[in-house]
């Protein structure tokens, strides 16, 4: 089955610091997406994006579908987006998720 | 806005009870999930729908079942309930080829 890494697994940043969280995959997929997973346990929709690349505000994501490959970029991090974020992938209708990144902003 | 509303936030049961866990969608979505998430683990897909009565098994079906008798409710049973059942479970729904939406999780625990 599909493979999916995600670097780093770990990340503190000082607050309105820039970081980019990498997303691998093995296979060719045809849904991709990224999540935020908030401290009270809740899974945010953040980006569907199997190719291309999109931006919501302060975040923005690039997949390159033919290198198996997406990026998380997070810009004048805040105290809010502290949490674990993860990159879900699938070739159908079955998703496989990496294991996240676990993200800290110290204010 | 997608809403999917899982039954319960918090969940006590003891061993060897049935358990039921449900999900509602109100987004008219032809897919449904079931994950739990373990610490280490990551997110584990139990089963998966993709229509009414149409049912697939995840990575991780032992110990459970699934039910999807209306298009917008999903339910997870644990025939007995079992400790190592305790674990947070998290419901999904899309539409296929599209983004997954997810209900706010139901932490499970298990005497």
């Amino acid at each position: 089955g599909i493979q999916v890494e995600q670097s780093p697994p770990d990340l503190i940043l000082q607050e309105g610091a820039n970081s980019t969280l990498r997303c691998n995959f093995s296979d060719s997929v045809n849904n991709l997406q990224w999540f935020h997973q908030n401290p009270w346990g809740q899974l945010i929709n953040l980006f569907y994006i199997p190719s291309g690349t999109k931006q919501n505000g302060r975040l923005s994501a690039t997949t390159v579908a033919t290198e198996r490959y997406s990026l998380l970029y997070i810009s004048s991090s805040q105290t809010t987006d502290s949490g674990v974020y993860f990159c879900a992938v699938s070739g159908t209708y079955k998703y496989i998720f990496g294991t996240g990144t676990r993200l800290k902003v110290l204010a | 806005d997608v809403k999917v509303t899982q039954s319960s936030r918090y969940l006590v049961k003891r061993t060897g009870e049935k358990v039921f866990l449900e999900c509602v969608q109100d987004m008219d979505h032809e897919n449904m999930f079931w994950y739990r998430q373990d610490p280490g683990l990551g997110l584990r897909l139990i089963y998966f729908s993709y229509d009414v009565k149409m049912k697939e098994k995840g990575d991780i079906p032992e110990g459970y079942s699934v039910s999807r008798e209306k298009k917008e409710r999903f339910s997870l049973i644990l025939e007995s309930a079992s400790t190592n059942q305790t674990s947070m479970y998290l419901c999904a729904s899309s539409f296929v080829g599209s983004s997954q939406h997810f209900g706010d999780g139901t932490r499970l625990s298990i005497l």
